[in-house]
């Protein structure tokens, strides 16, 4: 079955650079959802997606910025970086309003900021 | 606010044995689901189980099974014959329709010993 797929898997910046992070959720989901995991942390949310429309947003910078296009597809634009940007970014994937409790993840894109 | 607590940062046990892993969480709402996920060291973000806040009897899946006490708000994680591929960082998380975001707890790093 396929999955979210994410890129690039592994990313390195320097300080002050740009990155933009793509996932593609699973095929006829239209909601997504980013995550982002600090080394040794927990995933903390940092916005979803649904319908292409923004429906939530939680601890993102405004550095941090992203969307979600007409095939559904996201991507997460970060500017400026920051040596604390360093983590495992992860994007989920579900079906709608009705089932937005399983979201399945996609295998991440390690960033470091350098 | 949704706070999901999970007490035991740390476990190990020998192959073969069985093991429980502790999450406790709090919220006021009553439609919610509880997961358990998997993070291996390739770090892929692997859902174990699934529990339904609305359903009494506890979610099983092969070797993993739930304890699930709503009214303690507790929702413990047993793995029976434990292998040395359940190795691992165990997640306990909550969402709550009312945020569609999965809420995790800090994580408990399981080693299972040859």
């Amino acid at each position: 079955a396929a999955g979210v797929i994410q890129s690039p898997r592994h990313l390195i910046k320097e300080k002050r650079e740009t990155a933009t992070l793509k996932c593609y959720p699973i095929p006829r989901h239209d909601t997504v959802y980013w995550y982002q995991q600090g080394p040794g942390q927990d995933p903390q949310f940092l916005i979803s997606f649904y319908e292409k429309m923004q429906s939530d947003k939680g601890s993102i910078p405004d550095r941090f910025s992203a969307q979600q296009f007409s095939d559904y597809h996201s991507e997460l634009n970060m500017s400026s970086l920051e040596l604390g940007d360093s983590a495992l970014y992860f994007c989920a994937s579900s079906l709608g309003q009705v089932s937005s409790y399983e979201q399945y993840f996609g295998p991440g894109t390690r960033l470091t900021v350098t | 606010a949704q706070t999901v607590t999970q007490s035991q940062p740390e476990m190990s046990v020998q192959e073969a044995e069985t093991v429980t892993l502790s999450c406790t969480y709090d919220t006021s709402e009553n439609n919610y689901y509880l997961f358990w996920y998997k993070q291996p060291p390739s770090r892929q973000m692997i859902l174990v189980i699934r529990q339904e806040a609305y359903k009494q009897q506890n979610a099983t899946e092969n070797r993993f099974s739930v304890n699930f006490q709503k009214a303690a708000k507790s929702f413990s994680l047993k793995i029976s014959d434990s292998q040395l591929g359940d190795t691992a960082m165990y997640f306990c998380a909550f969402w709550v329709r009312r945020d569609d975001k999965i809420i995790f707890g800090k994580g408990t790093r399981l080693h299972i010993l040859p």
